[in-house]
């Protein structure tokens, strides 16, 4: 099992370019996370899904987007990158309450 | 105030010492709690879960004090390989489909020759 993966690695951007990050998860998870990390701010929730056809704000959705295109599969989009939104994305997955496995992780820096 | 608060360290300690981690949390409606571990640029990952009664996996315990809203993490016999920041979590939020984690800043702990 690959467990959560995420593509890209790395991304640099221009301000107002728009990306989407994207991740995979093979272990039949329900719930799905985006978060970014910032230095001295910890993880912070951006979005989430508790299962296929939903998605819930977090707390920092401002200026994303994010799909569940189907139970394996959790996107989140940039529509118009700022420099704010320089950070490293992780995505996560769960199938019960707690434990949460995460994605290598994408660092986007925009400039 | 933060909800979930860790000093962020660096705790430099020397192979083969104890050292202890604190965390406060401020949601007092809390439901569960875990250590997190994550190395440099690399994902966290869940190290231990927490539990009122304290438990223990090999080097490593960990205790919840709920009266007080704290959680520790003890590490014994220090080893380089649990050079590392050391994530706080607190699950504050079930809402029936999904928990919602709320994470410390970190820890950090160096552990030397």
């Amino acid at each position: 099992n690959a467990g959560v993966t995420q593509t890209p690695k790395f991304q640099v951007l221009k301000t107002g370019q728009s990306m989407t990050l994207q991740c995979a998860q093979d272990m039949n998870h329900n719930s799905m996370y985006w978060y970014r990390q910032d230095p001295g701010m910890g993880l912070r929730l951006i979005y989430y899904s508790a299962s296929e056809g939903t998605t819930d704000k977090g707390e920092v959705p401002n200026g994303y987007n994010v799909s569940r295109l189907n139970k394996r599969e959790f996107s989140l989009r940039l529509e118009s990158a700022a420099p704010s939104q320089t950070s490293v994305y992780f995505c996560a997955s769960t199938w019960d309450e707690d434990t949460q496995y995460f994605g290598p992780g994408t660092r986007l820096t925009v400039l | 105030r933060k909800e979930v608060e860790q000093d962020p360290g660096p705790f430099n300690v020397p192979e083969g010492a104890t050292v202890a981690f604190n965390c406060t949390y401020s949601n007092s409606a809390s439901q569960s709690f875990f250590w997190y571990r994550q190395d440099c640029r690399k994902e966290p990952k869940l190290l231990m879960s927490v539990y009122s009664s304290g438990n223990e996996d090999g080097r490593f315990t960990a205790q919840l004090n709920r009266a007080s809203q704290y959680i520790s993490l003890l590490i014994r016999d220090s080893k380089l390989s649990d050079s590392a920041t050391y994530l706080c979590v607190v699950n504050e939020e079930w809402t029936g489909t999904a928990s919602k984690l709320t994470f410390g800043t970190g820890t950090r702990l160096q552990v030397t020759l």
